[in-house]
Order: structure tokens, then sequence, then C-alpha cells
């Protein structure tokens, strides 16, 4: 069984538009995280959840808007994209904050034209 | 904030010798030191951890040493085979739920059959 489920594994739209990608695990963690890997293979926290509260915003431009409607859900919607926003997005889950195994989904490419 | 540096940027090593990966990290209250492996479009994925209260951890065919007192921590990977071949990600936390998980900048391992 998948741990840790996102979709749309690719995701192609024009600058302007607002999209969504969502993640969902089921390992019954606490704390969920969405991740920004760049073409350099950068991999940049953006924002953690903890039992479907926010407790890490890292600095993302507020066009980003994550939404946790429940412990297993952590679904990311982004407004006016950018060229700057193509990146892989990776969704994770753990059970402890930041000191713990982190599993990966297995990430959106997000192509931005 | 928490900075982590790691070396090389890529490696390449012959089937059956052994490859070492090196990083440093800023914050001496650091004490948790992740290592996740990452494949070619794929998501990373966690080989190996190890805690402050530990100078090193082996499994298998990998080992992780630390320094707290110089701030390094390094990855050991002995007879070494192409499947081994990946992106290598170190980080680093000081725990608590406020603060993140800091990703090296990744080493590109490279080993020739």
């Amino acid at each position: 069984d998948t741990a840790v489920s996102q979709t749309p594994k690719y995701l192609v739209t024009q600058m302007g538009n607002d999209k969504s990608i969502k993640c969902e695990q089921n390992l019954g963690h606490d704390t969920m995280y969405w991740y920004k890997q760049d073409s350099k293979k950068f991999l940049k926290i953006m924002f953690s959840y903890n039992n479907k509260e926010l407790i890490i915003n890292e600095t993302v431009p507020n066009r980003f808007s994550p939404k946790s409607p429940d412990k297993a859900h952590l679904n990311l919607h982004i407004n006016s994209l950018e060229l700057g926003d193509s990146a892989v997005y990776f969704c994770a889950s753990s059970q402890e904050v930041n000191t713990d195994t982190q599993y990966f989904g297995p990430g959106t490419r997000l192509t931005v034209l | 904030g928490e900075n982590v540096e790691q070396h090389p940027s890529t490696l390449s090593v012959q089937e059956g010798d052994s490859a070492v990966i090196k990083c440093t990290y800023s914050d001496s209250a650091s004490n948790y030191f992740p290592w996740y492996k990452q494949e070619l479009g794929k998501r990373p994925q966690l080989i190996i951890d190890i805690r402050s209260n530990v100078g090193e951890k082996k499994d298998q065919r990998i080992a992780v040493t630390l320094n707290k007192t110089a701030k390094h921590f390094s990855l050991h990977i002995t007879e070494t085979q192409p499947e081994d071949s990946a992106v290598y990600f170190c980080a680093a936390s000081k725990g608590g739920a406020t603060n993140k998980l800091i990703f090296g900048t990744g080493t590109l391992l490279a080993v020739q059959p």
C-alpha cells in the first residue's frame, strides 16, 4: 500500500493560472510537510503541519496556501503561477516533528510555461 | 539560522570501493542527523540517521559518524554497488515543533561497474 501519495504526478500550466496539489498519508502520522526541490536538486521546506495546525511557514509567498482538512491530508494551492514556481513539490509525513523519519510522496513535477 | 554544508557535490567511484560524503552544520543545538537517498526521478528515502548521543551507527554497508565538537557528520558506504548510484542528502535538526529539518545541497554518487 502506498504510504504517502500525491496527485497529480505531473502538472503543466500557463503563467497566471491557479493549481492545486493533493497529498494523503495512511501512516497515521501527526505531522505533514511540503518541500520544494528546484532544478539544482535543493530540497527546501515550505510548510509543516502538526495535527492540522500550521507550525512552519518558511517565508513562502502568500500565493501558496496549504490546507489540512484532517491529519491524513495536506493540500497545496498555488495562485497566479509564475515561471519560478516550476519545480518538483514533495509532500512528506512523520510521527514526530523534525526528529523522526520523514516519508516522502512521489513528488509532483510542476512546469509553468 | 541553521546551515548545512555538504561535500563533495559529485563523487565517482569504482564498484567495490568505498564512498565518503561529509557534512558540517552550524547550530550546535542540532541533535538529529538523517541521511536520505534519492534515485533519479524518485522520492528521497531515509537510509540511516544518528542522534547526538551517539558517535557512530552502522547498518550493513552504510555507516554514519558524528563529531559534535567539530559539528561534522559523515556517511560511509563500503563495497559500493551500481545500485548505490543516487543523490545523497544529509540533514540536521534541533527538534522542537517550530524548528526545521535543514538539508544539505546533495551529493551525486556514481558507482562505475
